[in-house]
């Protein structure tokens, strides 16, 4: 199975501020589509999760420009320009290329 | 919009049965590939099954195969998820969720608890 290795799994972020999560993969992710399956999960407390990021880089109707992913391969990472209060989650990656898909361990971001 | 409700979660022992159910409206069902998503208690999201928009075509988590089966019935706009020989360590909140390769909406989860 693939494994995606997050971190920080724990991101204490002042109000303000950026931030940054990492997600490695054991494996490409880089379809013979020429796609690269790998999309990040926002789950705030309490609520069920949430698609933030598509295809690595694909901002989903209505999240904030604050939020981007980018990389490529086995390499890519979630940054937030500009941390708000509302950005208290757990945020997941998910690769969605090889059964079966698997989640990151999530990264908990909280407000310093 | 598109809404996803699931339903059929419940306490139940170690070796029982169960059937989740996940009602989609907003959007054309018989289109899609679904997906169900678990977590545990306190702890991070698991990809379970998922099954192709006409049912031909199911995959599982290697936890849950050969106990669990997708479903579905698109003249109801309806998911499922039989659950058999269940465990402790199948105790969690399913989402079902749209999508199999990109998943982009979740439904507000079950909770199954598998407890003596």
């Amino acid at each position: 199975d693939v494994v995606l290795t997050q971190s920080p799994l724990s991101l204490p972020v002042t109000l303000g501020q950026p931030a940054s999560i990492s997600c490695r993969s054991s494996q490409s992710l880089v379809h013979s589509d020429g796609n690269t399956y790998l999309n990040w999960i926002q789950q705030r407390p309490g609520q069920s999760p949430r698609r933030l990021i598509y295809k690595v880089s694909n901002r989903d109707s209505g999240v904030p420009d604050r939020f981007s992913g980018s990389g490529s391969g086995t390499d890519f990472t979630l940054e937030i320009t500009t941390v708000e209060a509302d950005d208290v989650a757990v945020y997941y990656c998910i690769q969605d290329i090889h059964w079966p898909y698997t989640f990151g361990q999530g990264t908990k971001l909280e407000i310093k | 919009e598109v809404q996803l409700v699931e339903s059929g979660g419940a306490l139940v022992q170690p070796g029982g049965s169960l059937r989740l159910s996940c009602v989609a409206s907003g959007f054309t069902f018989s289109s899609y590939w679904m997906t169900w998503v678990r977590q545990a208690p306190g702890k991070g999201l698991e990809w379970v099954a998922s099954t192709k928009y006409d049912g031909t075509e199911t995959a599982y988590v290697a936890s849950v195969k050969g106990r669990f089966t997708v479903s579905r019935d698109n003249a109801k706009n309806s998911l499922y998820l039989q659950m058999n020989s269940l465990r402790v360590e199948d105790t969690a909140v399913y989402y079902c969720a749209r999508g199999a390769r990109g998943s982009d909406s979740w439904g507000q989860g079950t909770l199954v608890t598998v407890s003596s």
